[in-house]
């Protein structure tokens, strides 16, 4: 159990209709990150938070995504109009700072 | 040049054998490295999190850091069939920005 639950496991949606991905933090962690990972590739960094901050954001996340945290806890990313390149794996780790990352078994998004 | 790099594999070694994983990095800031596994349709799991040059031992498995020459590494003792998965390499400078290695996937054949 890597303490990192995330909802849905898998969703399939056709392209311009709009997703939203849960994290939920098992326990308290103050930095909760959200990555992409496509096939053959490491994740990559999309947007973190502190807290409730989101304090960073990749040039990879469009004005389509938007990722909020609202009481510091759980983190939602939505993606508005979605395109066939959206199709990848959402991964949410929690952690950070001088401890390392744990991640949820992540969002698989299939695009139509 | 990509941050980090990482010989893609795939790898096939014989059950028992002792497997060696490789990254290079190009940022001299990172100093916590990381090591992952990756099975099929699953997150990546924390195996190995080190901080600055040496080696640290975990069971089967030791990481090996190398800050003078930007490379780390990771070594499989007695490779086992389960260990068969995609292995992510990660780094970060002061614990905010973490960048991962494309993964090596390995194979243990019985």
């Amino acid at each position: 159990d890597t303490g990192v639950s995330q909802d849905p496991r898998h969703k399939i949606t056709k392209r311009g209709q709009n997703v939203t991905f849960r994290c939920d933090p098992i326990s308290e962690h103050n930095r909760l990150y959200w990555y992409r990972q496509t096939l053959g590739q490491g994740p990559e960094f999309l947007t973190y938070f502190q807290n409730e901050a989101q304090l960073e954001k990749s040039r990879l996340l469009s004005d389509r995504f938007s990722a909020e945290r609202p009481k510091g806890s759980f983190s939602t990313l939505e993606i508005q109009r979605t395109e066939q390149g959206d199709s990848a794996m959402y991964l949410c780790a929690a952690g950070g700072g001088n401890q390392p990352q744990h991640f949820g078994d992540g969002t698989r998004l299939s695009i139509l | 040049q990509k941050e980090v790099e990482q010989d893609p594999g795939p790898l096939s070694v014989p059950e028992g054998a002792i497997v060696s994983l490789n990254c290079t990095y190009s940022n001299s800031a990172f100093q916590y490295f990381m090591w992952y596994r990756q099975y099929s349709r699953k997150g990546p799991e924390l195996l190995m999190y080190t901080y600055s040059s040496g080696n640290k031992e975990d069971g089967r498995f030791t990481a090996q850091v190398d800050k003078s020459s930007k490379y780390i590494s990771l070594f499989i003792r007695d490779s086992q069939p389960s260990d068969s998965a995609t292995y992510l390499c990660a780094m970060s400078d002061y614990g905010q920005n973490f960048v991962f290695g494309p993964g090596t996937r390995l194979s243990v054949l019985p």
